[in-house]
């Protein structure tokens, strides 16, 4: 089956523009996060969803990140008047049941971003 | 202080070797623990969960050890298509909110 997918795979923006990321997850999985990986570093987190709910945003850097799910489904992060430390791959990941610590994510091929 | 530690390497060994990954986790409340795969610009895939009791995947053999905070991974008889990124991670609690480590390099060489 589909695997979670990303969109755009590439956006190049200037500084002070806002982006959209999108994250379509695999269907019918409940859970759904957002991490943000530099070059040569793990992933890290930034918030999380339960269907429509959000959990979690204790990882979004600052007010200019904001994420939504509203349908439970396809996810957006968005990045308002983005700056150049925005700059990363944004991934996408999502398992099937909120509760269960040890399921597996599945990650998305994520959205290289750059700010110029 | 990180909340996940790895050396990051890189590990340089000959095919057929048996090589060793180690990393620490500063939450004693830590509750799931893993290891991911990720090959070079590609997504992180789980390679296998961490038990208390260690388990064995094959020629992979991951142990934890909840006193030291002490997660290890050996791989023996390595394979040229073992080179990736290992990732060390943990989940403070079952809402699935992971921690990865800085990730350890292995490079396997013909």
């Amino acid at each position: 089956g589909a695997g979670v997918s990303q969109s755009p795979r590439y956006k190049v923006t200037k500084r002070g523009q806002d982006v959209a990321l999108r994250c379509d997850p695999i269907s019918g999985h409940v859970s759904l996060y957002w991490y943000r990986q530099a070059l040569g570093q793990g992933p890290e987190f930034l918030t999380y969803f339960n269907y429509e709910a959000q959990q979690d945003k204790s990882g979004l850097p600052n007010d200019r990140f904001s994420a939504e799910r509203p349908e439970g489904s396809i996810s957006t992060l968005t990045i308002q008047r983005t700056e150049q430390r925005d700059s990363a791959m944004y991934r996408c990941a999502s398992k099937t049941d909120p509760g269960g610590g040890w399921d597996e994510q599945f990650f998305g091929p994520g959205t290289r971003l750059t700010v110029l | 202080r990180k909340e996940v530690e790895q050396d990051p390497g890189p590990f340089n060994v000959p095919e057929g070797a048996t090589v060793a990954f180690n990393c620490t986790y500063s939450n004693s409340a830590s509750q799931s623990f893993f290891w991911y795969r990720q090959d070079c610009r590609k997504e992180p895939k789980l390679l296998m969960s961490v038990y208390s009791s260690g388990n064995e995947d094959g020629r992979f053999t991951a142990q934890l050890n909840r006193a030291s905070q002490y997660i290890s991974l050996l791989i023996r008889d390595s394979k040229l298509s073992d080179s990736a990124t290992y990732l060390c991670v943990v989940n403070l609690s079952n809402t699935g909110k992971l921690i990865f480590g800085q990730g350890t390099t292995l490079q396997v060489k013909p």
